[in-house]
């Protein structure tokens, strides 16, 4: 079991492009979670999806900011038209089907935008 | 609106010193509570896992307790080492339909040699 896979590890990319993370969770999980880690700050939940559906997003804002998680592939966290601002650690984490059970997280995506 | 609080937010402490690093949460209604560390520029280990019902839960050095009712938990660490240097999270896993973890800003812990 591999745990929850993040890519890339690291991702720069210049203002008003376009950042593609990537988001493959521990096998036998069916919820996949979204946060974000801003410098020197704790973790704020973006968002919760499970297969196709998004479940709450009440983290993500408004704005260029979208989910999905589909019925084959990884979970995909995407944001169009980064800004500063966006420059972060965004982390995946997986849990399976009930409450009694911990999240896994994955080792997360470094965003810097130059 | 639940909100997790760590405290103390740094601590330094010389290696052998067992210590105590403290975590309150506002709403009782939680599934459980997950106590994780995180070195610099990683991801996130997790320690421990105490469910709602449960008082503490032990691992190797780690101990974390849990008062549901009076929202606080404990992460102890006996015979500290160089090598627990980092910042320790908990996060309360919301007794709603969204299954939201919430995490406290963090104790980042220095042990010295």
């Amino acid at each position: 079991n591999a745990g929850v896979m993040q890519n890339p590890r690291h991702l720069v990319r210049r203002r008003g492009q376009e950042a593609r993370l990537r988001c493959s969770p521990m096998k036998g999980h069916s919820h996949v979670y979204w946060y974000r880690q801003l410098p020197e700050e704790g973790l704020k939940f973006m968002v919760y999806l499970q297969k196709e559906n998004i479940i709450d997003e009440s983290g993500m804002p408004k704005e260029r900011f979208s989910a999905e998680f589909p019925k084959e592939g990884p979970s995909i966290l995407r944001i169009q038209q980064v800004v500063r601002g966006d420059s972060a650690a965004y982390f995946c984490a997986s849990s399976p089907r009930t409450e009694n059970y911990g999240y896994t997280f994955g080792s997360g995506t470094r965003l810097t935008v130059v | 609106k639940q909100e997790v609080t760590q405290i103390p937010a740094a601590l330094s402490v010389p290696e052998g010193e067992n210590l105590v690093l403290n975590c309150s949460f506002t709403d009782s209604a939680i599934y459980n509570l997950q106590w994780f560390r995180q070195d610099p520029g990683k991801g996130l280990t997790s320690l421990l896992l105490i469910q709602s019902s449960q008082r503490e839960q032990t691992s190797g050095r780690l101990n974390a307790s849990l008062d549901k009712s009076s929202g606080r938990s404990t992460l102890y660490i006996a015979a500290s080492q160089p090598g627990d240097s980092a910042t320790y999270l908990c996060a309360v896993l919301l007794m709603d339909s969204s299954y939201k973890l919430i995490f406290g800003s963090g104790t980042r812990l220095l042990v010295r040699p």
